[in-house]
């Protein structure tokens, strides 16, 4: 069975800098799909970036980027030019042969001002 | 486009009272389909999935059930609700991607 761990309940970060939240997985299987999702406020679900496993180069999207190290199952995201509104819970997830989708425990990040 | 449509909610129910959440989909078809709670400040956890009509997963032996009568609906259900069954509860879709797209979640509170 694959897991999914984040380490790091909170974090902070300074409006305009930036912050690297960490997620580390385990599975057997070598082509699997990686998510971040991010959860305001609002509890909507809002998909953030998404990995393949297949693929070594790393997702980007606008100000968000992730590192994807796959021989150390590792899966962490970089905010840069973090906003307020980046103020969220943020999860990594897991999903292997798109049957199921697996959840860290997520980790809050405010941004202040 | 894509749509999912999740209800009710919020909803208080007493102990032992019975409970169905129904979520259904719209602009695609066969997805599959999941249930999610998730407790306060806490991460998801994946009661159910669903890869068809009739065919359920369950991942974790509790007072809950699934069920997926039509292509594009999925029901939570249970008989009698205990106070440990209280939590955010999200639907959630995929397919043909698989990313996973949400609906807007049911706050339960069993009193």
């Amino acid at each position: 069975a694959q897991t999914v761990t984040q380490s790091q309940p909170e974090m902070s970060v300074q409006e305009a800098e930036t912050v690297t939240l960490s997620c580390t997985y385990d599975t057997s299987e070598s082509n699997y799909y990686l998510f971040w999702y991010k959860q305001p406020p609002s509890r909507q679900m809002i998909l953030v970036i998404r990995q393949e496993a297949y693929k070594q180069q790393n997702a980007t999207e606008n100000r968000f980027s992730v590192n994807f190290q796959k021989a150390a199952k590792s899966f962490s995201l970089k905010i840069s030019d973090s906003q307020l509104g980046d103020t969220a819970m943020y999860f990594c997830a897991l999903t292997i042969n798109n049957n199921d989708m697996r959840f860290g425990a997520g980790t809050r990040l405010t941004v202040k001002p | 486009s894509q749509t999912i449509h999740q209800w009710p909610a919020t909803l208080v129910q007493p102990v032992g009272s019975p409970l169905s959440l129904e979520c259904t989909v719209e602009g695609t078809s066969n997805p599959n389909l999941y249930w999610y709670r998730q407790a306060a400040g806490r991460g998801l956890q994946l009661l159910f999935y669903s890869v068809g009509i009739g065919q359920i997963s369950s991942e974790v032996p509790q007072n809950l059930s699934a069920s997926r009568p039509q292509d594009r609906q999925f029901i939570l259900s249970s008989k009698k609700l205990l106070l440990s069954d209280s939590g955010f509860y999200l639907c959630a879709w995929s397919s043909p991607l698989p990313e996973a797209f949400f609906g807007q979640g049911t706050r339960l509170t069993v009193v």
